[in-house]
């Protein structure tokens, strides 16, 4: 079974400018979430996305916005790029309905200049 | 809100030992799941053991256990025979559901082990 891939894996904008960050899901999983880690911090969820609709969402401005697709991959769309954007995006694919089984990928390490 | 606190920044352990990681949490929910991830400097989160409220006894995973102190709402992770591959920053997070059906983990700030020869 194939993992959580994200890319890219290093992405490098300047201050005003959008992003996309893309996450295929682990085979089997039907449900997305997002999570940004500031450096030196735990992750914050952003939201997770089910059957290509946002069901949950964190403290994030609606400048953070995202999608999934019918294969379960998913879209995190951030506008209007600030300083303190600049963090490691994770994405983590589960089972709907599950107790656990989160399975994160590598993450994709933004830096806003 | 939930909250996970982790109250130990950096920790040191000779390799061969072992070593207990803090997890302390908070929620008024009956029914939650309490995870540790582990992050080496690649940066992936990789899942090492869970532990639901409702279940009786402590988890266990290879060298890998959980305390599950219920009434003191700890969760503390214990890395037995430590090896130099352990040293990376460890999570510790719990499960909430949320209005919309959905479900988010909320985090600890971690622990940065390093196990020395």
């Amino acid at each position: 079974e194939t993992g959580v891939t994200q890319s890219p894996t290093h992405l490098i904008k300047t201050r005003g400018q959008q992003v996309t960050l893309r996450c295929s899901s682990q085979s089997g999983h039907n449900t997305v979430s997002w999570y940004q880690q500031a450096l030196g911090q735990g992750p914050q969820f952003i939201f997770q996305y089910y059957r290509e609709e946002e069901n949950g969402r964190g403290n994030f401005p609606p400048r953070f916005s995202g999608l999934q697709f019918p294969n379960y991959s998913s879209e995190l769309n951030v506008n209007a790029l600030e300083l303190d954007d600049s963090a490691l995006y994770l994405c983590a694919s589960s089972l709907a309905g599950a107790l656990y089984g989160y399975t994160f990928g590598s993450g994709t390490r933004l830096t806003v200049v | 809100a939930q909250k996970i606190t982790q109250t130990q920044p950096g920790m040191f352990v000779q390799e061969k030992e072992a070593v207990t990681l803090d997890c302390t949490y908070d929620t008024s929910d009956p029914s939650y799941g309490l995870f540790w991830y582990k992050q080496p400097s690649s940066g992936e989160m990789i899942f090492l053991i869970y532990q639901g409220s409702y279940d009786q006894q402590n988890a266990t995973e290879g060298r890998y256990s959980l305390n599950f102190q219920k009434a003191r709402k700890s969760a503390n992770l214990v890395i037995s025979a430590s090896q130099l591959g352990d040293s990376a920053m460890y999570f510790c997070a719990m499960r909430e559901e949320l209005t919309g059906g959905g479900n988010k983990l909320t985090f600890g700030t971690g622990t940065q082990l390093k196990v020395e020869l």
